[in-house]
């Protein structure tokens, strides 16, 4: 079974442009979260969706951000006209079914805004 | 979801046992002690969790006091490889709260 994925590992923007971030649950799993890293900062929470449904969006920066999970495909998190401030390490996170809060985390990908 | 208190650093010898204190004095009846680390860059990883009981696997033990407002995390038998920052959150459903966490260092 293989573990969350996440891609790209690496990516760089300009001030500007625009980021998709892709995470795919591990297999059965249908709850996704999203998590931002800054630099020698600790983990903050983004996003917690299930398919379609955005269930908890109350880390999520009011602009600019948006994060998706849709019925078939990965979940998506994008970042409009990037800025420097952007840069960080972004993990994804899943969950099974099970009514236990144990998230299994991609290796995450590591956003740098030039 | 409660807040959680750790020391921010310690050391421990390789091979003995690593004890990982945590403090959440504000823990309400339904929610649970989880465990996390991360190891250099990576992404956290699940370790343990527990209600009232106490909890082994293979990776670990997590012992909650009776009254639940703290609990220890015990590493049996430290190797290098579990140099990290391990993560006490006390949740429900949802979101992982995670604050600074207490980085250990498991020296030769």
């Amino acid at each position: 079974n293989a573990g969350v994925m996440q891609n790209p590992r690496h990516l760089v923007r300009r001030r500007g442009q625009e980021a998709r971030l892709r995470c795919s649950p591990m297999k059965g799993h249908s709850h996704v979260y999203w998590y931002r890293q800054l630099p020698e900062e600790g983990l903050k929470f983004m996003v917690y969706l299930q398919k379609e449904n955005i269930i908890d969006e109350s880390g999520m920066p009011k602009e600019r951000f948006s994060a998706e999970f849709p019925k078939e495909g990965p979940s998506i998190l994008r970042i409009q006209q990037v800025v420097r401030g952007d840069s960080a390490a972004y993990f994804c996170a899943s969950s099974p079914e099970t009514g236990v809060n144990e998230q299994f985390f991609g290796p995450g990908t590591r956003l740098t805004v030039l | 979801d409660a807040k959680t208190t750790q020391p921010p650093s310690m050391d421990c010898a390789e091979g003995r046992a690593a004890n990982l204190p945590c403090n959440h004095s504000t823990i309400s009846g339904n929610e649970y002690v989880y465990w996390y680390r991360q190891i250099h860059s990576q992404g956290p990883q699940y370790i343990i969790h527990g209600l009232k009981n106490n909890e082994t696997n293979e990776m670990a033990s997590l012992i909650i006091t009776e009254d639940r407002k703290s609990s220890t995390l015990i590493l049996p038998h430290a190797t290098l490889r579990d140099t990290a920052v391990y993560y006490c959150i006390v949740t429900g459903w949802g979101k992982l709260q995670f604050g600074a966490g207490t980085q250990v260092v498991v020296t030769p």
